[in-house]
């Protein structure tokens, strides 16, 4: 929806970081949510913050969240081939971004 | 683990015809919802029920029907198709309680109408 943009598309080269940015609209959204696609697939969570939070890791996954700016980002550490797929930023009131297709090229 | 389970996966209408898209949880989520996804355009709330007994309007409502039937499913009807309405539709469902709102996702409803 309209509420949550992010941009379309991000090539990666294998072991590089892929940043994939989110800007939001809702204010009061106390959690921020990332999702992943694979082709054929519903989408899967991959991780979330929350909104008193600046940061989150997980793994390969670092989230960083400017509620000032109202932007959201989910760097993604040495990305593989598995991790091309179509992400989605999320906010509370259930409205989801267009999503960005990342692909990863050798 | 069936988590959240769509039928039929794929289905091609004519102009006019109508269907319903079943959907069916096993996790005693309280809350489901229906999305579509268009190219571009990312995921669009169609409709949701926060708990049995009751549903919602979403962000595009318009030309379809929905029926929670009992906690576990809650189904998606389109009384008269219109090629407008040709997408990908995906179910999900949340626990719906207080904290994260973490949705489980089907694997999605391919509909085509000509």
């Amino acid at each position: 929806g309209e509420d949550v943009e992010q941009s379309l598309f991000l090539s990666v080269r294998e072991g590089d970081s892929s940043v994939i940015n989110c800007t939001y609209t809702d204010s009061s959204s106390t959690y921020l949510y990332w999702y992943k696609q694979e082709p054929g697939a519903g989408l899967q969570l991959l991780t979330y913050i929350f909104s008193n939070m600046d940061m989150k890791q997980d793994q390969r996954l670092t989230v960083l969240l400017n509620k000032k700016d109202k932007h959201l980002s989910l760097r993604i550490a040495d990305t593989q081939t598995g991790d091309s797929a179509i992400y989605f930023c999320a906010e509370n009131k259930l409205s989801f971004g267009a999503g960005t297709t990342v692909t990863v090229r050798a | 683990n069936a988590g959240v389970t769509q039928t039929p996966k794929f289905q091609v209408l004519k102009t006019g015809q109508s269907m319903t898209l079943q959907c069916a949880q096993d996790m005693n989520h309280n809350s489901m919802y229906w999305y579509r996804q268009d190219p571009g355009m990312g995921l669009r709330l169609i409709y949701y029920s926060a708990s049995e007994g009751t549903t919602d309007k979403g962000e595009v409502p318009n030309g379809y029907n929905v029926s929670r039937l009992n906690k576990r499913e809650f189904s998606l009807r389109l009384e008269s198709a219109a090629p407008s309405q040709t997408s990908v539709y995906f179910c999900a469902s949340s626990a719906g309680d207080s904290g994260a709102n973490v949705l489980t996702f089907g694997a999605g409803s391919r509909l085509t109408v000509l």
